[in-house]
């Protein structure tokens, strides 16, 4: 177990272009989640995946995101046409699958180090 | 609809002091509720959690908190501040029906010497 790990960890670009970023969560975990955390503030929210199936998008994950996990495994979050106000770090986390039958371990979600886009 | 409320952005003590960091929570059910540690431009540390088995809970480093239905608190304590502990908290809430997590605004822990 190496943890959730996110790629790249840093990312500089111009305003109008394109990034991609990668989250490989721990293994066997089937839900993963992104989030976007600016200075200051809590992590927020922005999309949803158990395996394969985005499941939950927030409203602020407009048009020019968007996100996958193909086959359930790692999973790329894209935003188009960057703007400056796109600029925070973006949180993947992981989390196990949750037993049933009022078994409520494994409820926790394993973050990653984070890739702070700097839009410019 | 779950929500979390941390009251006090930054909180300041002197090294060997009690640490009490405020959380109360907001959920149309019985909740699964999360402090986490988060060091300048790292990710987030689970330091504990609440799971309904127990209401006082215990984490690493020292810290424990204590869930108060009545009271909708989970405040994360701490007897002693080390240095080391100066970082910036977030309480959180996830609906045992639901999927996310929700995170409170932060509270910024400062050790003074």
């Amino acid at each position: 177990d190496t943890g959730v790990s996110q790629n790249p960890r840093h990312k500089i670009t111009k305003r109008g272009q394109n990034v991609t970023f990668r989250c490989d969560p721990i293994s066997e975990h089937n839900r993963l989640y992104w989030y976007r955390q600016t200075l200051g503030q809590g992590p927020e929210f922005l999309t949803y995946f158990q395996n394969e199936a985005q499941l939950e998008k927030s409203r602020l994950l407009s048009d020019r995101f968007s996100a996958e996990r193909p086959k359930g495994s790692f999973s790329t979050l894209e935003i188009q046409r960057t703007e400056q106000g796109d600029s925070a770090m973006y949180l993947c986390a992981s989390s196990p699958r949750i037993l049933r039958q009022g078994f409520r371990e494994g409820t926790e979600a394993f973050f990653g180090q984070g890739t702070r886009l700097t839009v410019v | 609809a779950q929500s979390v409320t941390q009251l006090g952005s930054h909180v300041s003590v002197s090294e060997g002091a009690l640490v009490l960091l405020r959380c109360n929570y907001s959920s149309s059910v019985p909740p699964y509720l999360f402090w986490y540690v988060q060091y300048p431009n790292q990710g987030l540390q689970l330091l504990l959690k609440y799971t309904s088995a127990a209401t006082l809970v215990k984490g690493i480093n020292g810290f424990e908190a204590e869930f108060k239905k009545s009271e909708t608190s989970f405040h994360l304590t701490k007897p002693s501040a080390h240095m080391s502990d100066a970082a910036e908290y977030f309480c959180a809430v996830r609906e045992s029906s639901a999927s996310k997590i929700i995170f409170g605004s932060g509270t910024r822990l400062s050790i003074r010497p």
